[in-house]
C-alpha cells in the first residue's frame, strides 16, 4: 500500500520553513525520507526505525509516529538547494525487505 | 566515495526486443534492489536481491523481467520483451544491510526508451 504525502508541492522563499507528511494505512517498521534534483537519482536523507525517533541534520529533521503511522520532515529555514522532489519510503512490519515510495511532493524555493 | 554505477545511461530499443540494463552496486553491499520511475511519477519498487536470490518483487516484476549476478561485481535487470510501457528511469540501488535498516544508495539510472 503505498504511502500518502501532503502537500503535493511547495513553493516557498528562501528562509521559510516547510513540512511535508508522509502517513500510511499500515503499521510501519521504516520510514525513509529521499530527494531527488530534476534528472537525477534519488539521494538518501535519513531513515526513521522507532516510533517516536527524531532524527536530523543540519536543517532538515524528521520524526516518525508510529501510532499514527505518520513521518513528516521538517525543513527549516530553507536554502535554494533544498528544492526537489521529496519522497518518503516505508517498509512494512512484516520487514519483506520491500519499500514503497510515495508520489512524492515536490518544493521549490525561490531566491 | 563509493558510488553505485550503471550502464548505459540511456538506451534506446524497438518494441519486442530484449535488454539488459546493468548496474556495478558498491563493493561490501549485500542487498541489490531495481527500481522504476516513470517520467513525472514516483519510484516504485521493482525487486530485491539478496544472497544470490530474489527477496521480493512486486506485481510489476512480472515473467518477462530477471535478474541476475553474473559475477562478483556486476547486477543486471533482463527485460525479455519490451514493451512501450516500459519506458522509464531504472535505477539500480544497494544497502549493506537490509532495506528497512540501512541506506540505500541509487545509481545515476538508465533511461530506456521503447520505441
Amino acid at each position: 500500500q503505498q504511502p500518502v504525502q501532503s502537500p503535493q508541492a511547495v513553493i516557498l522563499r528562501e528562509g521559510e520553513d516547510a513540512v511535508i507528511n508522509c502517513s500510511s494505512s499500515k503499521a510501519l517498521y521504516s520510514v525513509h525520507w529521499y530527494r531527488q534534483k530534476h534528472g537525477e537519482a534519488p539521494i538518501f536523507l535519513m531513515i526513521l526505525l522507532k516510533g517516536g525517533e527524531q532524527k536530523g541534520h543540519d536543517k532538515i529533521s524528521a520524526s516518525f509516529n508510529e501510532k499514527k503511522q505518520q513521518s513528516s520532515l521538517y525543513l527549516t529555514a530553507s536554502q535554494l538547494s533544498y528544492s526537489g522532489t521529496y519522497f518518503c519510503g516505508t517498509e512494512s512490519l512484516n520487514r519483506d525487505d520491500k519499500i514503497i515510495f510515495g508520489k512524492g511532493t515536490r518544493l521549490h524555493i525561490l531566491p | 566515495e563509493p558510488e553505485v554505477t550503471q550502464t548505459p545511461s540511456h538506451q534506446v530499443t524497438q518494441m519486442g526486443q530484449e535488454v539488459i540494463l546493468r548496474c556495478v552496486p558498491i563493493s561490501n553491499h549485500l542487498y541489490f534492489y531495481w527500481y522504476r520511475q516513470i517520467l513525472g511519477q514516483k519510484v516504485e519498487f521493482l525487486v530485491s536481491f539478496y544472497n544470490n536470490e530474489i527477496s521480493e518483487k512486486s506485481e510489476i516484476f512480472d515473467d518477462q523481467f530477471s535478474v541476475e549476478r553474473p559475477d562478483g561485481s556486476n547486477f543486471t535487470l533482463k527485460i525479455r520483451s519490451t514493451k512501450l510501457e516500459d519506458s522509464a528511469m531504472y535505477f539500480c540501488a544497494s544497502s549493506v544491510g537490509s532495506g528497512g535498516t540501512d541506506t540505500q544508495y541509487f545509481g545515476p539510472g538508465t533511461r530506456l526508451t521503447v520505441l
